[in-house]
């Protein structure tokens, strides 16, 4: 398996809270990637990363940013939470290439 | 990237050969078929792509059709791991290897 980790697993915060999570990699891979998951729509790219300081949105990227100051480590926040954004969040990274190896996610719960 | 259509869901006895078809009737030269699969609460894990020419590898076989309009992903001996949800995913060059889910086809092996 990819050594790609996710933290933390399950999170319960509460609207408004700021939210922030980590994926981190151990692969050297150049591209990371933030995805979200919710029933009846599959998955849907919300950041993604090309190189250390270099990042773009994905289709759902509204009520959220992205760093990486490091190869290893993905930054996603989620500046002041709401309801609409308790999800399943992914972190996926690949050397450049549609290969994509996928963390084992992080259960988020927004009351 | 081209639209994809699938089956939304699919049986299969244990032991037997699970074919799953993936219709994308738009897609261009230059375009691969990737597949990828989701097994309950787990991260997706990439299985197979190809351009144009059938492939295999050690998970599962990929049958393009001669004018690319349509694939068949063939797992030769499903077991009951192999439920899933089963992606197709079309892909260019120049897509920032963004890839996009859909809905996919849910795969049951039956004892």
């Amino acid at each position: 398996d990819a050594g790609i980790t996710q933290s933390p697993r399950h999170k319960v915060t509460e609207t408004g809270t700021p939210v922030t999570l980590r994926c981190h990699q151990t692969e050297n891979h150049r591209y990371m990637y933030w995805y979200r998951q919710d029933p009846g729509h599959g998955l849907r790219l919300i950041h993604y990363s090309y190189g250390v300081k270099d990042t773009d949105k994905g289709e759902v990227s509204d009520g959220y940013s992205v760093s990486r100051s490091k190869t290893e480590d993905f930054l996603l926040t989620l500046e002041s939470a709401t309801s609409s954004q308790t999800s399943v969040y992914f972190c996926a990274i690949s050397a450049g290439t549609n290969e994509q190896f996928f963390g084992p996610g992080t259960r988020l719960t927004v009351l | 990237d081209a639209k994809t259509t699938q089956p939304p869901s699919m049986d299969c006895a244990e032991g037997r050969a699970a074919n799953l078809p993936c219709n994308h009737s738009t897609i261009s030269g230059n375009e691969y078929v990737y597949w990828y699969r989701q097994i309950h609460s787990q991260g997706p894990q990439y299985i197979i792509h190809g351009l144009k020419n059938n492939e295999t590898n050690e998970m599962a076989s990929l049958i393009i059709t001669e004018d690319r309009k349509s694939s068949t992903l063939i797992l030769p001996h499903a077991t009951l791991r192999d439920t899933a949800v089963y992606y197709c995913i079309v892909l260019g060059g120049g897509s920032n290897y963004k890839l996009t889910f859909g809905k996919g086809t849910l795969l049951t092996v039956n004892p």
